[in-house]
C-alpha cells in the first residue's frame, strides 16, 4: 500500500530536549516536505527537498533541522524545542506525472513542548 | 508577501445546499493551485488547477481558476454530511525549482442533516 508514515503520532517533551519526527514514504517520490499546522494559520511549509541532498527552507524554517540521505525518508529534527513549537506536523511526498501532481500526507504527529 | 486568503472562514449549510468557496492568492511566479480537503487526519488531495478558465470537475466537486484576477473558486453541490470538513487551498510559487507551497487557513464546512 502506497503510503507516507511519521512516528511518533503524538509526542509530549520539555524545552529544550532535541528529538527527531521521522518521515518515510514507500513511492519512491523525489519530493517530500514537513508543515506545520496551527488553529486559525492553515498549513505552513517548515522545509522541502526535491530529492536527496537536496533541501530548501519554506516559509517557517526556525528552529528546524531535516536531511535527506536516501529518497524514501525525510527526518525533521528539533535541536532545541520551545513551547512555540507546540503543533501538529504533516510529512509530505508528492508525485508528478502528465495530468500534474498529488501531494500525499502523513498521518500526522502532535507535538507538546512543555 | 506572498499570501493566500481563503474565505469565508467558516459556513454551516443543510444537507442538499450548494457550496462555493473561494481562495485569492497573490503570489510571485505563480505556477499552480491545489484544492485539499481535511478531515480529522491528513489532508486529501482534490484538485489542481494551472490555467485559467479551465473547470476540474470529480463528482460533486468543481474548481475553477482565474489567473487574471487571482482566485479560485471551490464548489460543492448537493452537500452530504461526508462533505463537513475543512477545504483548504495552497498555492506553488515557482522560485527557480518548484516545490514552494503556501496554504491558506481554510474554511470549515458544516452540513448538518
Amino acid at each position: 500500500e502506497a503510503q507516507v508514515t511519521q512516528n511518533p503520532r503524538y509526542l509530549i517533551t520539555v524545552t529544550g530536549k532535541k528529538l527527531t519526527v521521522t518521515c518515510s514514504q514507500n513511492m519512491n517520490h523525489e519530493y517530500m516536505s514537513w508543515y506545520r499546522q496551527d488553529p486559525g494559520l492553515g498549513l505552513r511549509q517548515i522545509y522541502y527537498s526535491m530529492n536527496v541532498e537536496v533541501t530548501d527552507k519554506g516559509d517557517v524554517p526556525e528552529g528546524y533541522k531535516v536531511s535527506r540521505k536516501e529518497k524514501r525518508n525525510f527526518p525533521l529534527i528539533l535541536e532545541s524545542p520551545s513551547p512555540n513549537q507546540t503543533s501538529l506536523y504533516f510529512c509530505a511526498s508528492i508525485a508528478s506525472g502528465d495530468r500534474g501532481y498529488t501531494q500525499y500526507f502523513g498521518p500526522g504527529t502532535r507535538l507538546t513542548v512543555l | 508577501e506572498d499570501k493566500v486568503v481563503q474565505s469565508p472562514l467558516s459556513l454551516v449549510v443543510h444537507e442538499g445546499d450548494t457550496v462555493t468557496l473561494n481562495c485569492s492568492y497573490e503570489v510571485t511566479n505563480f505556477r499552480s493551485l491545489l484544492w485539499y480537503k481535511q478531515e480529522k487526519k491528513a489532508p486529501t488531495f482534490l484538485f489542481m488547477l494551472t490555467s485559467s478558465g479551465i473547470e476540474k470537475k470529480s463528482g460533486r466537486l468543481s474548481s475553477i481558476l482565474d489567473k487574471k484576477e487571482l482566485f479560485s473558486i471551490l464548489n460543492i453541490t448537493a452537500t452530504q454530511t461526508g462533505d463537513s470538513a475543512i477545504y483548504l487551498c495552497a498555492v506553488e510559487a515557482a522560485d527557480g525549482s518548484w516545490g514552494k507551497f503556501q496554504f491558506g487557513a481554510g474554511t470549515q464546512v458544516v452540513v448538518t442533516p
